[in-house]
């Protein structure tokens, strides 16, 4: 079953409202969650790095006042996307690192929130 | 920085045929090696890794071998079904380094029956 959880799958909001995205960790603790944007066709594109109890480390070229990432717990990380205009829809999705000895460091993806704004 | 190359697409191909996608490297430090596949309308699954030299990851009747003398880690079946067809990426992780994913552009893979 998955391992790490998004929600929601899908959402659809109005251009100038914020949306918030929920990623999970359902069997282990992750202090480093990633976040992803894939366009149509297009390979993912690493927007941030989520650290617990920190701020997030955002990449190059990446708004951190319109994407805003919360790691509150080891468990939970959050993107909002603020005053969401068309261009920001895409496909979200989050990945975390399983630090587990018997883990191999793998890195799991959630399922990907599809985002449509109208 | 470190970078993943793939063999471009799309392939297609016919049931039962083999197939192999080319992954090659560049990282500064050790990386783990992976391969995720998504299908259509869905995110991204892991579908198989290697953490060092020589190690081979394999399943669902895929497999790949991390390569450190060529920096590569192509991916084979030996018999591909319709239901293989999706998109594989090939993605790299430096965890004594940055420990983000990088990912390769993807392949789209399609089996006709």
């Amino acid at each position: 079953g998955a391992v790490v959880s998004q929600h929601p799958s899908r959402v659809i909001c109005k251009s100038g409202t914020s949306v918030k995205i929920e990623c999970r960790s359902l069997d282990f603790q992750a202090t480093t969650m990633f976040w992803y944007r894939q366009f149509p066709k297009q390979s993912l594109m690493l927007m941030a790095t989520s650290n617990e109890g920190s701020k997030a480390t955002y990449e190059q070229g990446v708004e951190k006042d319109k994407f805003l990432i919360n790691h509150a717990s080891l468990t939970l990380s959050t993107l909002t996307v603020t005053s969401a205009h068309p261009e920001d829809s895409s496909f979200y999705i989050c990945s975390a690192r399983d630090p587990g000895r018997n883990s191999g460091n793998t890195i799991y993806f959630g399922e990907g929130s599809w985002l449509t704004v109208v | 920085g470190d970078s993943v190359t793939q063999m471009e697409g799309p392939v297609t191909l016919s049931e039962e045929a083999f197939l192999t996608i080319n992954c090659t490297y560049t990282a500064t430090g050790y990386p783990s090696l992976f391969w995720y596949v998504q299908y259509p309308g869905e995110g991204l699954q892991l579908l198989l890794k290697a953490t060092k030299a020589d190690d081979k990851g394999s399943n669902k009747g895929f497999e790949a071998t991390y390569r450190k003398e060529t920096t590569s880690f192509h991916l084979e079946k030996g018999s591909v079904q319709v239901s293989d067809s999706a998109v594989y990426f090939c993605a790299l992780v430096d965890l004594q380094g940055a420990q983000k994913l990088v990912f390769g552009q993807g392949t789209r893979l399609t089996i006709n029956p």
